[in-house]
């Protein structure tokens, strides 16, 4: 079955401090990989997309991902968090092989300390 | 780039009124469009999916009746949420599969609040 894990519910970094985010899939085929972020009453942003290829993928705002198929993860980072990083945080993923539904993960909610 | 607008962005009904909310994809041909929920501090779930010219499929535990999904044209699916109750006050918001873009172009969602 299809499915996407973010182990964390809940994350406080310190302003300018680093950052990780986790991400975890299970997924038959090989699968399109998404970081979103959503601000409070706020629809989606893409942040990075994973398709093929280098699997470091940039994305805005500064951030990165890494995309380890050994592990089925996909893991967000961010060297410098800036306070306005603070929002939701979702995984999802989608098949390549057809457009077919994307699935997300629970979400992380990040929060920053000045 | 491709680009989906979902209207309303907010709206409030009575509790047993109906509402439609529109998706347009504006500058590809969106034959398949996602409509997912979010319930507050939740992450998204996949309602159902909708194709052109054809019936909606829907997931595991939504009402189809209730939530009555039309994919007319290429660029337009509609969402209609029928005898509104406080439950249903939800985020609703669409996804396109996007070939130019290479992924899926979300709306701006719609936050359903009903009294």
């Amino acid at each position: 079955a299809q499915s996407v894990t973010q182990p964390d519910i809940h994350i406080t970094v310190s302003e300018g401090a680093s950052l990780e985010l986790r991400c975890n899939y299970s997924y038959g085929a090989t699968p399109y990989l998404f970081w979103y972020v959503q601000s409070p009453g706020q629809g989606l942003q893409l942040l990075l997309k994973y398709f093929s290829g280098d699997t470091l993928v940039q994305g805005i705002k500064g951030f990165e991902a890494e995309f380890k198929r050994s592990q089925s993860s996909f893991n967000l980072r961010k060297p410098s968090v800036h306070w306005s990083d603070a929002a939701e945080y979702f995984c999802a993923v989608g098949a390549q092989t057809s457009y077919d539904k994307v699935i997300f993960g629970p979400g992380t909610s990040l929060s920053v300390i000045p | 780039g491709a680009v989906v607008s979902q209207h309303p962005s907010r709206v409030i009904c009575k509790s047993g009124t109906s509402v439609k909310i529109e998706c347009r994809s504006l500058d590809f041909q969106a034959t398949t469009m996602f409509w997912y929920r979010q319930f507050p501090k939740q992450s998204l779930m996949l309602m159902a999916t909708s194709n052109e010219g054809s019936k909606a499929t829907y997931e595991q535990g939504v009402e189809k009746d209730k939530f009555l999904i039309n994919h007319a044209s290429l660029t337009l699916s509609t969402l209609t949420v029928t005898s509104a109750h406080p439950e249903d006050s939800s985020f609703y918001i669409c996804s396109a599969p996007s070939h130019r873009e290479g992924g899926y172009t979300f709306g701006s969602g719609t936050r359903l609040t009903v009294v």
